[in-house]
């Protein structure tokens, strides 16, 4: 299979810390992309990483990339209540995307 | 600015019946478009993309079908509904080359009776 697969399943955290969630995939990929799902609702796109970068930041959100592993992270700094999502990665190869199956996160105020 | 719609939001059917849901794309040129399914809890699975009008290439076999008749336009179809084809049904459009994020739509809830 194409798609990624995100560690953990679940997560719960405190307000103010930090969320770390880990994706893992198998074939060889143009980017990897990160995107967050509310419930019931489309998922939003959160930031895109190339395959000969290594580290990307936007905002609160630090994404990295191990090519070698076939392995990303996503980091979400000093988290917030409104970060409560589901987040998927996403890897790309042309004009295809194959996504895992998700982490959800919930914090708590 | 770019907008995708996405409808009926919710849509309930019983099984055998047909299927049309419609997915349009507003402030873009021949965009890459997309279908997903996601079942309850799980990821997505990618069913269909299209890269043109007319052009359209199947991930998954199934008794679904996808059409582009118009540039920014993709309908999903089904002649007749299974009960494994509920759940939630998800648009999206990219720009058309590589390295490019998805924007999605709101999605449809498909229940099947």
């Amino acid at each position: 299979s194409q798609q990624g697969e995100e560690d953990p399943q679940a997560l719960s955290i405190q307000e103010g810390e930090n969320a770390t969630m880990n994706c893992s995939y198998k074939t060889s990929i143009n980017n990897l992309q990160w995107y967050r799902q509310n419930s019931g609702r489309g998922l939003v796109h959160l930031i895109l990483i190339r395959s000969n970068e290594r580290e990307k930041h936007s905002g609160r959100l630090r994404v990295t990339l191990d090519t070698s592993k076939k392995s990303s992270s996503l980091l979400i700094t000093a988290s917030r209540a409104a970060d409560t999502a589901s987040y998927f990665c996403a890897t790309g190869t042309g004009n295809q995307f194959y996504f895992g199956t998700g982490t959800s996160l919930t914090v708590i105020p | 600015s770019q907008t995708i719609h996405q409808w009926p939001a919710t849509l309930v059917q019983p099984v055998g019946s047909p299927l049309s849901l419609e997915c349009t794309v507003e402030g873009t040129s021949n965009p890459n478009l997309y279908w997903y399914r996601q079942a309850a809890g799980r990821g997505l699975q990618l069913l269909f993309y299209s890269v043109g009008i007319g052009q359209i290439s199947s991930e998954v076999p199934q008794n679904l079908s996808a059409s582009r008749p118009q540039d920014r336009q993709f309908i999903l179809s089904s002649k007749k509904l299974l009960l494994s084809d509920s759940g939630f049904y998800l648009c999206a459009w990219s720009v058309g080359y590589s390295n490019q994020p998805q924007h999605f739509g709101d999605g449809t809830r498909l229940s099947i009776l």
